[in-house]
Formats: structure tokens, sequence, C-alpha cells
């Protein structure tokens, strides 16, 4: 059975330090991999995808990819209260013929 | 990027009543999905909908209980039928969608109450 894992926290960081999710994946051939955060009581909001291995930037978000290790990462520099949510893993396996979404992480950045 | 909307946003029901939600993207998507969500728990996959095809349903899922419809690229409905107070969730819909159509966006759910 194809699988997503992730820690499912709640993970608590004080406000400006660097928040760190990880997610692992089972299928070797996935090769589109997303970030969503969910806010409670929202639906997900989609934060970054990364396809290649290494890193990829944006803004405060950093993605980090390791296929070789099935492992996927997000950091969120300079945490903030109100990146205060649940952070959500998917990984587009199969080739893109099967969306599977990791149970999320509950992120708390504290003032 | 596409607009995702869903109707009703929330609804209360009673038991042994069935609703419809209604799901529309304001452009041509193959595969469209529903989702149920407890609160606080993760996304359960209900069922996979393509355009001219009978929706594939996960495991726990049935289409007597569940039925979908995908009439068209921009549209799907999912009926939750003889409803019970088990059936209480937040229903949400998303669409493939991307450069590669190979990004999952999410409506903004439906909030379902059975008493």
């Amino acid at each position: 059975q194809k699988e997503v894992e992730q820690n499912s926290g709640p993970l608590s960081v004080p406000e400006g330090a660097i928040a760190s999710l990880n997610c692992t994946y089972s299928d070797r051939g996935s090769q589109s991999f997303f970030w969503y955060r969910q806010y409670s009581g929202k639906s997900p909001e989609l934060i970054m995808s990364i396809y290649s291995n290494g890193d990829k930037e944006d803004g405060r978000f950093t993605a980090q990819l390791n296929k070789a290790s099935q492992y996927v990462s997000l950091l969120i520099r300079d945490s903030q209260p109100s990146d205060s949510a649940t952070y959500l893993c998917a990984v587009n396996m199969d080739y893109g013929q099967n969306f599977v979404f990791g149970p999320g992480t509950r992120l708390s950045v504290l003032p | 990027s596409a607009v995702i909307s869903q109707k009703p946003s929330r609804d209360i029901c009673q038991r042994g009543t069935s609703l419809t939600i209604q799901c529309q993207v304001d452009s041509q998507v193959t595969m469209m999905f529903w989702y149920r969500q407890q609160p606080g728990q993760s996304l359960t996959l209900i069922a996979t909908a393509n355009q001219g095809s009978e929706a594939t349903y996960e495991s726990g899922f049935v289409i007597d209980k569940f039925p979908i419809s995908r009439p068209n690229l921009t549209f799907s409905t999912l009926t939750v039928s003889n409803m019970s107070p088990e059936d209480s969730s937040i229903y949400l819909c998303s669409a493939l969608l991307g450069d590669l159509a190979d990004t999952q966006y999410f409506g903004p759910g439906t909030r379902l109450t059975v008493l």
C-alpha cells in the first residue's frame, strides 16, 4: 500500500524560530511532492511543490527533497503565530495516478 | 490559479435524508476528488471522479451511500444518502490543476451536521 508518513505533532516552536516538518513516502517512483497548509475549519491550501532533489525556496518556506531517502521536508524560517496550522505532505505516486496525503503535522508557533 | 467553489457551505440535516453537494471548477479538469474530514483528523478520500466514467470508490465507501455525478469537465456532485449522525463531517472536493495537471487544489468545503 502506498503510504505517506508524517510526525503527528503537535510541534511547538517559539516565534522567530525555524520550524522543521518532515515527511517520508513509500513509492520510489513518485515524481511530484507537495506541502499544504490547513487552518482549523478551512480547506487545505497549497504552499509549495517540488519535483527535483535539493532545496526549493519561496519566501520564508524551503522545501527539501531527497528521492534516494524517500524524504521530503518543509522548513519555515522566522516562524510567526500566523503559521500555526496543520501541514499536510502529499505525494503524487504511480506517475500521477495516485495522489496520497500524509496525516498532517500540527504546528503551534508560540508568541 | 483556478477557483473551485462548493455549495452548500454548510447544512444541518435530519437523519434519513439525503444531501447533494455541488462542486464547480472555473476551468476544465480531468480528475476531481471527494474527501471527508472529521474535525482534527486527516483527509479521507471517498472517491475519484473522472468525466465520462464511473467514479472509483475507496475501501469503505460505496456508490449506494455516496453516489457521484460528473456530467462535464467543470462540475461534480456528491450525494450523502440516508444520512446518520456518523456522516457529520466536512466534505471537500478537489481537482487536479496546474501546468502539469498534477497538483490538487481544494474547494472551501461543506460542513454537514446530521441530527
